[in-house]
């Protein structure tokens, strides 16, 4: 079965930092791009950050030089380093295969004092 | 940026009945788009891929069509579990960018 699963969430302090990971199985990891999309409570969806197969990398523009994404092919694992982190940063923050095809179920990031 | 501006944001309507969303994108995109059921506290799922190509799976009540800026997503007849936000999504290019949804409501 195709399957992604998030985690790493959590509540952090404005500036403070959090790393989510989001393993992947039941397909070929390494032969896809990879997205990280987030929702805030009640909103729409927002696409933050991809990654393709040659660690080529990309970001929405309020997120960009805080946010790195990276993966590990051989851990068939998708990441994302949030720093400085913000308010409006508070989500679902979902990965994603490839052309969003399949999704993970989200992992909750509270960005609060 | 490419933005797409999707209508209705909402939208009442009665099991049977045929429903039409619109996205228009701010510069040509070609077939670069996608469209998304969401369900309350459910994960996004793919409907439509290519602008036109039903994902497999999803009934063929559900179809999408357009090219270029203007794109159109039909249910021709509305079931029960198709109550729900749909979105649309370009990528085209990067950043990736989503329509601001329309709820289907029970009229």
């Amino acid at each position: 079965e195709v399957q992604l699963v998030e985690s790493g969430g959590g509540l952090v302090q404005p500036g403070g930092s959090l790393r989510l990971s989001c393993a992947a199985s039941g397909f070929t990891f390494s032969s896809h791009d990879m997205h990280w999309v987030r929702q805030t409570k009640g909103k729409g969806l927002e696409w933050v950050s991809a990654i393709g197969t040659a660690g080529d990398t990309y970001y929405l523009g309020s997120v960009k030089g805080r946010f790195t994404i990276s993966r590990e092919n051989a851990k068939k694992s998708l990441y994302l380093q949030m720093n400085s982190l913000r308010a409006g940063d508070t989500a679902v923050y979902y990965c994603a295969r490839s052309y969003l095809d399949v999704w993970g179920r989200g992992t909750t990031v509270i960005v609060s004092s | 940026d490419i933005q797409m501006t999707q209508s209705p944001s909402a939208m009442s309507a009665s099991v049977g009945d045929r429903v039409t969303i619109t996205c228009r994108a701010s510069q040509g995109i070609s077939n670069y788009l996608a469209w998304f059921q969401q369900k309350p506290g459910k994960v996004p799922k793919r409907l439509i891929y290519a602008a036109s190509s039903l994902q497999s799976g999803v009934p063929s009540r559900f179809s999408g069509s357009g090219s270029g800026t203007e794109f159109t997503l039909t249910i021709s007849s509305l079931q029960p579990e198709d109550f729900a936000t749909y979105y649309c999504l370009q990528h085209k290019s990067y950043p990736w960018t989503f329509g601001q949804g329309t709820k289907v409501e029970v009229k």
